[in-house]
């Protein structure tokens, strides 16, 4: 079962950052939070993950909490392409490990 | 392209025959997932094979299902007497090691009639 809660779905003007939050309290140590997104009729997209500091890529940031319970995806100047629906998910960095466990996601709605 | 290759990109077939559905991971990587996603629904793990070798399968995965990966390169994902219930879209991924992100193909999408 997935591990994180995000809201079912979120608007943004285009331009704007879009920021995209998930929960995951039951985090443990041992697990990354992991970010990918699924344009409509493709595969998911891997987008971003990190531990407990804060990452950036081409891509998108991500923030993590000190807590590590929540984190939030950002994506600083959305454009109509990055309409998707958006995944968190936690994955053990147990070696051998691998399976990633998607939720619902967020579907992410970005308006001209 | 290097990407993850899927074929076909859709198949209709009718209730009772079997399909076969093929994934050519990124050639260095030597992890190979499937998984099946329904309409609304996040995409679920099917089977993991780290080269040859199949290392984990879900519970979805069905007697009628099964899933090789010969010599660690391509894999195959076969599906015997089809029912309605199984038509989804079938996606494959692949990842070079541990940790990495994956990278899915655009997935085969199977409709049973």
């Amino acid at each position: 079962d997935a591990k994180t809660t995000q809201p079912t779905s979120m608007d943004c003007a285009e331009g704007r950052a879009a920021n995209l939050p998930c929960n995951h309290s039951t985090i443990s140590g041992n697990e990354y939070v992991y970010w990918y997104r699924q344009i409509h009729s493709q595969g998911p997209q891997y987008i971003i993950h990190g531990l407990k500091n804060n990452e950036t890529n081409e891509m998108a940031s991500l923030i993590i909490t000190e807590d590590r319970k929540s984190s939030t995806l950002i994506l600083p100047h959305a454009t109509l392409r990055d309409t998707a629906v958006y995944y968190c998910i936690v994955r053990p960095i147990l070696r051998g490990a691998q399976k990633l466990v998607f939720g619902q996601g967020t579907r992410l709605t970005i308006n001209p | 392209d290097t990407g993850v290759s899927q074929d076909p990109r859709h198949k209709i077939t009718k209730r009772g025959q079997n399909v076969t559905f093929r994934c050519d991971p990124i050639s260095e990587h030597n992890r190979l997932y499937w998984y099946r996603q329904t309409l609304g629904q996040g995409p679920e793990f099917l089977t993991y094979f780290q080269n040859e070798a199949q290392l984990e399968k879900s519970r979805l995965l069905s007697d009628r299902f099964s899933a090789e990966r010969p010599k660690g390169s391509f894999s195959t994902l076969e599906i015997q007497r089809t029912e309605q219930g199984d038509s989804a879209m079938y996606l494959c991924a692949s990842s070079l090691r541990d940790n990495y992100g994956y990278t899915f193909g655009s997935g085969t999408r199977l409709t049973v009639v």
